[in-house]
C-alpha cells in the first residue's frame, strides 16, 4: 500500500501569510494527487485534483504542485475561512490512501 | 449534485447494517462511486470503491464483510456491512467519482458499533 505523509501535522500562520503544506507518498504517484479541505462537522471538498488542477469554485489563492513522491498545497494569502484540516489523497493505485491530514490555524 | 446518505446508528459487535446513498442532480449511472469512512477524531480511510459498470474494489480492512453495490434505476449506492467490529465505528461518506477526480461528498451517517 502506498503511505502518505503530510507535514507539518498543525500549521499556525497569521492572516494574509503565504502558507505551505506538504504530502509525501512512499512511492511514485505520477501525480494523482487531490487535496481537500474539511471544516469542522462538515464533509471533505476538493480544492485541488491531480496535483495542480484547481477545482471550479475554489478560490484561485490555492494551488498545488508537485510530482513523483513529494507533492504541496499552497495558500498564497491566508483568510480566517481557511481554517480547516487538510487531507491529501493519492489515486494511482489501489488500495486508495488519504494523508492523515494538516490541522491549519489562525495565530 | 447531492448526496445523502442514510441507514447508520448503533449495532452490536458481529451484526449487519445496509447503508444508502441517494443521489441526484447527475446522471448516476455514469459514474464511480466511492464509500470513505472517518474515525471520531481521526482521519480519511477510503472503504470501497464501485465503477459505472459495477466493477468493486476493496479496502483490505473491509474485503470478505462489507459489499458495495448500486441500483442505477433508484440513483441509489449501497453498503452492506457484515460482521461489524468497534473499529468499523465512524462515519461513511460516499462521493462521487470521474476520470480520477473524487469531487462530491455527501454529509455523512455515522455508524456505532458497541455492545
Amino acid at each position: 500500500d502506498i503511505q502518505m505523509t503530510q507535514s507539518p501535522s498543525v500549521l499556525s500562520a497569521s492572516v494574509g501569510d503565504r502558507v505551505t503544506l506538504n504530502c509525501k507518498a512512499s512511492q511514485n504517484i505520477n501525480k494523482y494527487l487531490n487535496w481537500y479541505q474539511q471544516k469542522l462537522g462538515e464533509a471533505p471538498k476538493l480544492l485541488i485534483y491531480n496535483t495542480n488542477n484547481l477545482q471550479t469554485g475554489i478560490p484561485s489563492r490555492f494551488s498545488g504542485s508537485g510530482s513523483g513522491t513529494d507533492y504541496t498545497l499552497t495558500i498564497s494569502s491566508l483568510q480566517p475561512e481557511d481554517v480547516a484540516t487538510y487531507f491529501c489523497f493519492q489515486h494511482n493505485s489501489w488500495p486508495l490512501t488519504f494523508g492523515s491530514g494538516t490541522k491549519l490555524e489562525i495565530k | 449534485v447531492q448526496l445523502v446518505e442514510s441507514g447508520g446508528g448503533l449495532v452490536q459487535p458481529g451484526k449487519s447494517l445496509k447503508l444508502s446513498c441517494s443521489a441526484s442532480g447527475f446522471t448516476f449511472s455514469s459514474y464511480g462511486m466511492h464509500w470513505i469512512r472517518q474515525a471520531p477524531g481521526k482521519g480519511l480511510d477510503w472503504v470501497a470503491y464501485i465503477s459505472s459498470s459495477s466493477g468493486t474494489v476493496y479496502a483490505d480492512a473491509v474485503k470478505g464483510r462489507f459489499t458495495i453495490s448500486r441500483d442505477n434505476a433508484k440513483n441509489t449506492l449501497y453498503l452492506q456491512l457484515n460482521s461489524l467490529k468497534s473499529e468499523d465505528t465512524a462515519i461513511y461518506y460516499c462521493a462521487r467519482h470521474t476520470m480520477g477526480i473524487t469531487d462530491y461528498w455527501g454529509q455523512g451517517v455515522m455508524v456505532t458499533v458497541s455492545s
